[in-house]
């Protein structure tokens, strides 16, 4: 069973900074990966998606990576903004079957001004 | 194109009652979903369908029902309301693995409160 873990639970950064956020998972055999913004109180926002057979996507400030042989995906912010502020999941979805995503629990994210 | 939507917003119910989800997306894909959200737990998957006319169980279906009227409309009934489904419910929907329509998307959620 496919098991995606986000690394940290909560960060908080002040404006400017560049970050990177975590996702893990424990499946190599992964279809695609994608990436999710949820601001509070509202649905989930897809930002980006890597196909398995890619390295890094990209818009705007954002880049996100994927490395199936280590089981890992990174999303790159660059040059934070308070209106980045939200909750990050990842979810990775296996090849075969009806290719369903397994979400992590997410990173919330807090830049301040 | 509203992408998907889903009714009621918010909901109260008292144990024991039922009710119904709606949900219906306009971008002619053919997978759709239904989430659960609990603080701590992420997203459980209750019930998908992968096209019209087929349902199957995710990871948490126990207490939950599936219609898939047509290729638009996905609802989710509680037939007997417990206080451990409260929690707050997305729809998702999907295009065609292996085509560019792989994107899922997401309704703006149900928050369900059961008394």
């Amino acid at each position: 069973k496919q098991e995606v873990t986000q690394i940290p639970a909560a960060l908080s950064v002040p404006e400017g900074e560049n970050l990177v956020l975590n996702c893990s998972f424990t499946d190599s055999a992964i279809y695609n990966l994608q990436w999710f913004r949820q601001d509070p109180g509202k649905g989930l926002t897809s930002l980006l998606l890597i196909q398995s057979s890619q390295r890094e996507q990209t818009s705007g400030r954002l880049n996100a990576s994927l490395d199936k042989s280590s089981g890992r995906s990174t999303l790159y912010i660059a040059a934070s903004q308070p209106g980045d502020s939200a909750t990050y999941l990842c979810a990775a979805s296996v090849s075969g079957g009806s290719y369903i995503p397994t979400f992590g629990r997410g990173t919330s994210l807090i830049v301040h001004p | 194109n509203a992408g998907v939507t889903q009714t009621p917003k918010f909901q109260v119910l008292k144990t024991g009652q039922s009710m119904t989800l709606q949900c219906a997306q306009d971008m002619n894909h053919n997978s759709m979903y239904w989430y659960r959200q609990d603080p701590g737990m992420g997203l459980r998957l209750i019930y998908y369908s992968a096209s019209e006319g087929t349902t199957d169980k995710g990871e948490v279906p126990n207490g939950y029902n599936v219609s898939r009227l047509n290729k638009r409309e996905f609802s989710l009934r509680l037939e007997s309301a417990a206080p451990s489904q409260t929690s707050v419910y997305f729809c998702a929907s999907r295009g065609l693995a292996g085509l560019q329509q792989e994107t899922q998307y997401f309704g703006p959620g149900t928050r369900l409160l059961v008394l």
